[in-house]
Order: structure tokens, then sequence, then C-alpha cells
């Protein structure tokens, strides 16, 4: 089955930018999604198809993916940023098709 | 707005039963697949289930395959999962999502709030 790999963890400061990688065998030619996730909350779609963002989700946040590697990108980080993000793709197996997400990686501002 | 409000989360014992429901409200039901994902305490999140907008197809992931049945009521806009042979590992919050598909690529654009299972004895 497919892989989607994420560091646990990302620190940064407020106002510095975060980049969090997810690593899958050539995951350039799959369409990738990063969803934020807050303890207590419903997880919440920020990037969708690499590069776009739905709409109420700030610029700060963008997307892209090539090789090997997709990367979430916040730029000027807040502290309601601080969240766990989580990677996902579709693939297929025997013909059926299934999610899969990253383990997640969690963002703390400093 | 788009609105999700899982139920029927509990605590139940090791090779119990359980039923979800999801009730959806804000879209048309009828139209969008559905999935079932969920969370342990203290890991990531988890996909388990799928069904396409009219429930012709139906896909599980691999740790839930033949123990879990994903459903739904169009006329009711509720999205079920039917949980039998629950283990220790199945404890997890369960969110119900929307499945968002534009131009062949999907994904899920809006989430419930999950309900709580704990399998226990």
């Amino acid at each position: 089955s497919y892989v989607l790999t994420q560091p646990p963890s990302v620190s940064v400061a407020p106002g510095q930018t975060a980049r969090i990688t997810c690593g899958g065998n050539n995951i350039g030619s799959k369409r990738v999604h990063w969803y934020q996730h807050k303890p207590g909350q419903a997880p919440v779609v920020v990037v969708y198809e690499d590069i776009d963002r739905p709409s109420g989700i700030p610029e700060r946040f963008s997307g892209s993916n090539s090789g090997n590697t997709a990367t979430l990108t916040i730029s000027r980080v807040e502290a309601g940023d601080e969240a766990d993000y989580y990677c996902q793709v579709w693939d297929r197996s025997n013909d059926h098709p299934y999610v899969v997400f990253g383990g997640g990686t969690k963002v703390t501002v400093l | 707005q788009v609105q999700l409000v899982e139920s029927g989360g509990g605590v139940v014992q090791p090779g119990g039963s359980l039923r979800l429901s999801c009730a959806a409200s804000g879209f048309s039901f009828s139209t969008y697949g559905m999935h079932w994902v969920r969370q342990a305490p203290g890991k990531g999140l988890q996909w388990v289930a799928v069904i396409w907008y009219d429930g012709s197809e139906m896909y599980y992931g691999d740790s839930v395959k033949g123990r879990f049945s994903i459903s739904r009521d169009n006329s009711k806009n509720t999205l079920y999962l039917q949980m039998n042979s629950l283990r220790v590992e199945d404890t997890a919050v369960y969110y119900c999502a929307r499945r968002y598909c534009s131009g062949g690529i999907c994904h899920l654009d809006y989430w419930g709030q999950g309900t709580l299972v704990i399998v226990s004895s």
C-alpha cells in the first residue's frame, strides 16, 4: 500500500515560515490535499489539489508537489496556526480506490 | 451552511457492535459521496470507508474490512457506519466527511465534529 511520510513535528517562531513535507513514491504524479486539525475540532482542508486554497483560507497557506515530496508552506506564522497537519492522497489497490493519510505533523508556534 | 453531525458513539465491549450515524444538512446530500475517518487516542487520522453518492460503491480500509459496513439513506440525509466484531484498537473518535470531486480529483471538504467510540471490557 502507498505510504506518506511526514515529520512528526515542526517548530517555528511567530512571523516566520513553516514548511511541512510529505514524502511518497512519485507523489508528484498524484494530487495532494492538506488538512489542519486542532484538538477538539473538525479537521479543515487548507490546500487541495496540490496548490488550491478553499475560500476563507488565508493566502499564507500554500502548497507544492514535485518528484517524491509535497510541501505545505505557512508564511508569516501566527499563534492560531498551531495544529496538526495531515497530507492525503488517493491510491488504488486491486482496482479498489482508497484514501491515504500521512502520519501528521504537529506545528508548534514558539 | 454545510453541517455534519455524528452520533451513536459510546462504550462497548470487545466483540460487540455499534452503529454510528451522521446527519447531514445544508447541501444536497444525495449528490455527494461520504467518508468515515477515525483518530485513535494520540494517533493520526486513519481512513475507514467511503460510499458513493448513490450507494452503488463502497470501499474500506484494510483494518476494518469484513467487520464494518458503510451505508446511507438519502431520503433521511443520513450516513451510517455499522461496526461489528469491535476490537480494543477500534477505540477512536469517528468523523464523517463529505467527498468533494472536481475534474475527477476528490478530497474531503467538510468534516463533522466526531463521535467517540470506546471499546473496553
